[in-house]
């Protein structure tokens, strides 16, 4: 895997209101898909990791879907809070185990 | 319960000089142990990765080198710095190569290079 994209790069929501935003992967030697949180100030943390094309995993109000075939992947907020602001990083993993990262989705939530 | 510590939080180094940043895991037993640098604006960029002491894998050619020298310490050095050594060294660790393992980070060393 070499290209991994993020996009946008960037992101203002008003507190309250839902967005998405995208991870693109070339879909050859794909094993799984991670993605992770990065607060300002803080460690990336995991959010979720998926395999399987279709796969969907929710954690409170953000949610995770997967196309594998095309390769693709989005992430999901439901009505932001401001603790959502926050670097989301998507990290492609190939059948070596390596993960490879994007730049990151910087959101920031506006109250 | 697992914890990862990195040292220094933050430091600035002349051009030439040389680098020694530390990460050490505790309340487990044979990570894999990973280094990371973040330039600015960039990704994540894997440097370094060990699945046992003394066995370090190199991801990239760099003026950097990394040692393992006890099973959950792990080092990053240079002998000489250089100014496109300045970014974010993010340490991590997991259980094991078997995929789909989460990473769990340290705080990070913000370095830069003057």
């Amino acid at each position: 895997i070499l290209n991994v994209e993020q996009s946008p790069q960037s992101l203002h929501v008003q507190e309250g209101d839902s967005t998405n935003f995208t991870c693109s992967f070339p879909s050859s030697n794909f094993y799984a898909l991670h993605w992770y949180r990065w607060e300002t100030a803080k460690s990336p943390e995991a959010l979720f990791v998926m395999t399987l094309n279709g796969d969907e995993k929710k954690k409170g109000r953000i949610s995770a879907t997967l196309n594998t075939k095309e390769g693709y992947s989005y992430l999901y907020i439901k009505g932001s809070q401001p603790e959502d602001s926050a670097t989301y990083l998507c990290a492609p993993e190939d059948s070596n185990y390596q993960l490879i990262w994007g730049a990151g989705t910087k959101l920031i939530i506006k109250p | 319960s697992q914890t990862i510590h990195q040292w220094p939080a933050t430091l600035v180094q002349p051009v030439g000089s040389p680098l020694s940043l530390e990460c050490t895991v505790e309340g487990t037993s044979n990570p894999n142990l990973y280094w990371y640098r973040q330039a600015a604006g960039r990704g994540l960029q894997l440097l370094f990765y060990s699945v046992g002491i003394g066995q370090i894998s190199s991801e990239v050619p760099q003026n950097l080198s990394a040692s393992r020298p006890q099973d959950r310490q792990f080092i990053l050095s240079s002998k000489k710095l250089l100014l496109s050594d300045s970014g974010f060294y993010l340490c991590a660790w997991s259980l094991g190569l078997a995929g789909q393992e989460t990473q769990y980070f340290g705080p990070g060393t913000r370095l830069l290079v003057l």
